[in-house]
């Protein structure tokens, strides 16, 4: 079947504007995670949803940052008034439930901001 | 909180020998899952294998297995017979758990080991 996907899969931008990325977890899939991985670094959580509610938000580093999952199946981070220091790879990971040890990760969006 | 260390930034390795990527982690849990990530320029992150601290075996997965010292907080990855398709980044993660090994969902990442297998 098909794993998780994540649009774009590049994403350039410039400095203050606003950036939109999607993750679409594994089918039937009810707890999707975001993490952020800075070059040569290892990712970050930023925010796990169960179901429609973000459970978990502790990693989002400020309030530019936000995410909606309201259907409880595809997932959109949003970053307000991007910096230089948001550039990174924004990986999504889905698991059956939260209780479930098996994460399954998209490919990423990198994101570029000039 | 959770830390988890990787020291070598990175490793190599000739085909078909064996290399072993080194990991230390902290945790005030009694209970978690320890993995290893691979994690090639595609970016797919990959799982490779996976621990639960309360099994006392090494858990083993074809050509890779794993020394977890529970006391001394290590988690070692053993690769045999490597091949040239392993030649990736390599990340040790964390997930807390409950007695009953119901997992409370986000990950804590190493910094990641960059291994290059040579033919």
């Amino acid at each position: 079947g098909a794993g998780v996907s994540q649009t774009p899969s590049n994403k350039v931008t410039e400095k203050g504007k606003y950036v939109e990325l999607r993750c679409d977890p594994i089918s039937g899939h009810t707890a999707l995670y975001w993490y952020r991985q800075s070059l040569g670094q290892g990712p970050e959580f930023l925010i796990y949803f169960q179901g429609t509610g973000a459970a978990d938000d502790s990693g989002l580093p400020n309030d530019r940052f936000f995410a909606v999952r309201p259907e409880g199946s595809v997932s959109t981070l949003k970053i307000q008034r991007t910096e230089r220091g948001d550039s990174a790879v924004y990986l999504c990971a889905s698991s059956s439930y939260v209780g479930s040890n098996e994460q399954f990760f998209g490919p990423g969006t990198r994101l570029t901001v000039l | 909180a959770q830390t988890v260390t990787q020291s070598q930034p990175e490793m190599s390795v000739q085909e078909a020998e064996t290399v072993t990527l080194s990991c230390t982690y902290d945790t005030s849990e009694n209970n978690y899952y320890l993995f290893w990530y691979k994690q090639p320029p595609s970016r797919q992150m990959i799982l490779v294998i996976r621990q639960e601290a309360y099994k006392q075996q090494n858990a083993t997965e074809n050509r890779f297995s794993v020394n977890f010292q529970k006391a001394a907080k290590s988690f070692s990855l053993k690769i045999s017979d490597s091949q040239l398709g392993d030649t990736a980044m390599y990340f040790c993660a964390f997930m807390p758990a409950n007695a009953g090994g119901t997992s409370y969902g986000k990950l804590t990442f190493g910094q990641g080991t960059i291994l290059t297998v040579h033919p």
